[in-house]
């Protein structure tokens, strides 16, 4: 079967510091993957996807990138994080081609910057 | 475009009460329909889905029928229980290779003994 996970489930950052999340899959090859950002008392905000090894869309120009160097493996990061980056990130996953457009979520990972 | 409309919240129901959060989409072509639910702390949970016009997904008691001629897939649960508190999402599917979803902006139900 297959399983996500992300890491850390929790993170306190000051304003200015850099960021790294991560997200890897199990049991799947060559998933998309995908980053949101759920802000308080907020739905969900796509931040990136990706098809493929190298292969990243952003959909929102930010301070945040993402990068893929592997097949399973999806890292969010950071330079010089803000206070508006706070939130919960969740990472997904989809087995990608035609009719199979469900997403499954990873268990997020709670950003909060002082 | 595509996009969600969502019944905003909080919903505030007692125990063995009818459920009933609305969702409309506009969507060009011929969406995939979803219902999310995430529990506090958690990430989301695929509750339900529905690929084309009138069918009906059900899960755990709740059911959605995707209606085409509205467009709509609202969300229903005969009899709700306290451990169904949570934010419910509803989700459309861009049918692109990609598969991104877009999602509503959640509805926080309460339920209360």
């Amino acid at each position: 079967s297959q399983t996500i996970h992300q890491w850390p489930a929790t993170l306190v950052q000051p304003v200015g510091s850099p960021l790294s999340l991560e997200c890897t899959v199990e049991g799947t090859s060559n998933p998309n993957l995908y980053w949101y950002r759920q802000a308080a008392g907020r739905g969900l905000q796509l931040l990136f996807y990706s098809i493929g090894i190298d292969q990243i869309s952003s959909e929102v120009p930010q301070n945040l990138s993402a990068s893929r160097p592997q097949d399973r493996q999806f890292i969010l990061s950071s330079k010089k994080l803000l206070l508006s980056d706070s939130g919960f990130y969740l990472c997904a996953w989809n087995r990608g081609g035609a009719g199979t457009d469900t997403q499954y979520f990873g268990p997020g990972t709670r950003l909060t910057v002082l | 475009g595509n996009s969600v409309t969502q019944m905003e919240g909080p919903v505030t129901l007692s125990e063995e009460a009818f459920l009933t959060i609305n969702c409309t989409y506009t969507a060009t072509g011929y969406p995939s329909l979803f219902w999310y639910v995430q529990y506090p702390g958690e990430g989301l949970q695929l509750l339900l889905k529905a690929t084309k016009a009138d069918d009906k997904g059900s899960n755990k008691g709740f059911e959605a029928t995707y209606r085409k001629e509205t467009t709509s897939f609202h969300l229903e649960k005969g009899s709700v229980q306290v451990s169904d508190s949570a934010v419910y999402f509803c989700a459309l599917s861009d049918q692109s290779g990609a598969n991104n979803l877009f999602f509503g902006t959640g509805t926080r139900l309460t339920v209360i003994p």
